[in-house]
């Protein structure tokens, strides 16, 4: 199946300062990437829509001036938290579309960020 | 709106079987079921389209009633491996469109 990564895997930060978060599709091109944000015992809730080629696509109650998302090539959309605060701290995984027959969407393994 | 899952959690013996549900209030393109372990991304399952389809594996199946807006999940025969919390996804249309996910389900499996 397609790959998507992420990177960094981890990352610890201190409050104040930006993180930045990479999401790849490693052999197919995607047009959209999507950005979820997951909390402990939480489900993923999408923050965001990726565009290529054009500005993305916020989820209601998410501050587009925080949280910058930049769709810079068919592989690899940016997410981007300025100004990080310890409640920005959570898992964020981003997923991709292959937009083949199947419908399937390929999730990325994730970004632990921890803001001190 | 999120997509009601039900029950939220359970625990069961190795061996027995358990069902999962997935509700929506809105008209589903797709129903997509993951898995996730404590700390990792979601690892995809299977889909379902519209058309009231049934698919799946020996053990691990999955049906969706379009005109309900419902789908299920059915482990048969658990194994200490089904462990984990279970997420439906929707989507509304094919293509570039979002993946709602459900509120989850969290599977124990004892020996």
């Amino acid at each position: 199946g397609a790959v998507v990564s992420q990177h960094p895997s981890r990352v610890i930060c201190k409050s104040g300062t930006s993180v930045k978060i990479e999401c790849r599709s490693l052999d197919f091109q995607a047009t959209t990437m999507f950005w979820y944000r997951q909390f402990p015992k939480q489900s993923l809730m999408l923050m965001a829509t990726s565009n290529e080629g054009s500005k993305a696509t916020y989820e209601q109650g998410v501050e587009k001036d925080k949280f910058l998302i930049n769709h810079a090539s068919l592989t690899l959309s940016t997410l981007t938290v300025t100004s990080a605060h310890p409640e920005d701290s959570s898992f964020y995984i981003c997923s991709a579309p292959t937009g083949g027959s199947t419908d399937e969407q390929f999730f990325g393994p994730g970004t632990r960020l921890t803001v001190l | 709106q999120q997509p009601v899952q039900s029950p939220q959690a359970v625990i069961l013996r190795e061996g027995e079987d358990a069902v999962i549900n997935c509700s929506s209030s809105k008209a589903l393109y797709s129903v997509h079921w993951y898995r996730q372990k404590h700390g990792e991304a979601p690892v995809f399952l299977m889909i379902l389209l519209k058309g009231g389809e049934q698919k799946g594996h020996e053990k691990i199946s999955a049906s969706f009633n379009e005109k309900k807006q419902q789908s299920s999940l059915y482990l048969t025969a658990s194994q200490l491996s089904y462990s984990g919390t279970y997420f439906c996804g929707t989507r509304r249309g094919f293509g570039n469109e979002k993946l709602t996910f459900g509120t989850g389900t969290r599977l124990t499996i004892i020996p």
